[in-house]
């Protein structure tokens, strides 16, 4: 099982401020790596597939990149919305395993 | 409008069994892999099953293998997740998620129902 470690579990930033979040893979997921989104009490939302390809209506200030077994999601510039719990997911292998999650919260 | 709707959760004795379903609406959806994915209380992400779009193959965490079951009917667009023997560390919130690709397996996750609760407690 490919398990994945992301880090910090807490950011600390203020709005307008660039966050920088990182998945680190127990073996190389090649490029099959995902980042989803999740606010208190909502589900999960994809914004990135394949590392860095955004999903349908993300904003372009989500951006991911990386390739192996390290992988950054990088928010531009904070927005309000953008506080959240962030988890990375890998799919190069079976299980499909999620990381421990990242929280951005407001400073 | 894409939409996945859970039912099925509740309360279950160590032991018991429960049928979650996900009624599927506003996609083909016997064109597209199928998921359901758990949340424990407070915790992060963990994936349960996944059937193909073709229904033909499944495949299932470590921790639920030999006990849950995941299945379709297309004709009601229902996907069901069959749980068999219960443990308290199976209590979670499911989500059912659709697959981003159509007929394929991306394994990412484009849509997800608001989920349905399952408490394994005695």
């Amino acid at each position: 099982e490919i398990v994945l470690t992301q880090s910090p579990a807490t950011l600390s930033l203020s709005p307008g401020e660039r966050a920088t979040l990182s998945c680190r893979a127990s073996q190389s997921v090649s490029i099959y790596l995902a980042w989803y989104q999740q606010k208190p009490g909502q589900v999960p939302r994809l914004l990135v597939y394949d590392t860095s390809n955004r999903a349908t209506g993300i904003p372009a200030r989500f951006s991911g990149s990386g390739s192996g077994t390290d992988f950054t999601l990088t928010i531009s510039s904070l927005e309000a919305e953008d506080f959240a719990v962030y988890y990375c997911q890998q799919r190069s292998n079976w299980p499909l395993t999620f990381g421990g999650g990242t929280k951005v919260d407001i400073k | 409008e894409v939409q996945l709707l859970e039912s099925g959760g509740g309360l279950v004795q160590p032991g018991g069994s429960l049928r979650l379903s996900c009624a599927a609406s506003g996609f083909t959806f016997s064109s597209y892999a199928m998921s359901w994915v758990r949340q424990a209380p407070g915790k992060g992400l963990e994936w349960v099953s996944t059937l193909t779009f073709t229904g033909g193959s499944t495949s299932y965490a470590d921790s639920v293998k030999g006990r849950f079951t995941i299945s379709r009917d297309t004709s009601k667009n229902t996907l069901y997740l069959q749980m068999n023997s219960l443990r308290p560390e199976d209590t979670a919130v499911y989500y059912c998620a659709k697959d981003r690709g159509s007929r394929g397996s991306t394994a990412y996750m484009d849509v997800w129902g608001k989920g349905t609760t399952v408490t394994v407690s005695s």
